[in-house]
């Protein structure tokens, strides 16, 4: 199994509270993802890194920031956290350099629940 | 846009029954395809890919081929088992940065 751990792995929140999650990997991965699942919409991508200090924007980025200050660490933050944010994340590495026939790792996964 | 079509579920069949979860997609380039299988409580795994036309990808006894001239990577299996109740995804990636572009996933429940 490849090395991925989210923390925490379940949270529940207040609304307009700040939130961090965190995505560990000992892969040592160049590229790191942050995705949300909900029901009917399989998985959209919040914001990935091909770097350390190095992010970029996904689909669903509104409202959430990242850091990647090593290469083993990416933390996804909720400045505020809001009801429609309640979901499960998904934190994903891709080491990058297989080509096309690259696959992606996923961690377990943080249920976050905003009341 | 590049985008992921996946047969909605659940899809309900019995032990030993033959599996297709149908999966076709629409991508300006030439992309990999990937199904990934995710157990309940799980994170998602990897279950199989292809990355040129004609490839078919297998494990566990599934199967896909990937089907440029249609568009389709269908996932097959000849004869499930109970074990095999999951959410499967169909996913694309063609990006230089390997972003994954998603199905909305097919719950699976196979009954004794």
């Amino acid at each position: 199994d490849a090395g991925i751990t989210q923390s925490p792995r379940h949270k529940v929140t207040e609304t307009g509270t700040p939130v961090t999650l965190r995505c560990h990997q000992t892969e040592n991965h160049r590229y790191m993802y942050w995705y949300r699942q909900d029901p009917g919409h399989g998985l959209r991508l919040i914001h990935y890194s091909y770097g350390v200090k190095d992010t970029d924007k996904g689909e669903v980025s509104d409202g959430y920031s990242v850091s990647r200050s090593k290469t083993e660490d990416f933390l996804l933050t909720l400045e505020s956290a809001t009801s429609s944010q309640t979901s499960v994340y998904f934190c994903a590495i891709n080491g990058g350099t297989g080509g096309r026939n690259t696959e992606a790792f996923f961690g377990q996964g943080t249920r976050l629940t905003v009341v | 846009g590049d985008s992921v079509t996946q047969m909605e579920g659940p899809v309900t069949l019995s032990e030993e029954a033959f599996l297709t979860i149908n999966c076709t997609y629409t991508a300006t380039g030439y992309p990999s395809l990937f199904w990934y299988v995710q157990y309940p409580g799980e994170g998602l795994q990897l279950l199989l890919k292809a990355t040129k036309a004609d490839d078919k990808g297998s494990n566990k006894g599934f199967e896909a081929t990937y089907r440029k001239e249609t568009t389709s990577f269908h996932l097959e299996k000849g004869s499930v088992q109970v074990s095999d109740s999951a959410v499967y995804f169909c996913a694309l990636t063609i990006d230089s940065n390997y972003q994954l572009i998603w199905g909305a996933g097919t719950k699976l429940i196979i009954k004794p």
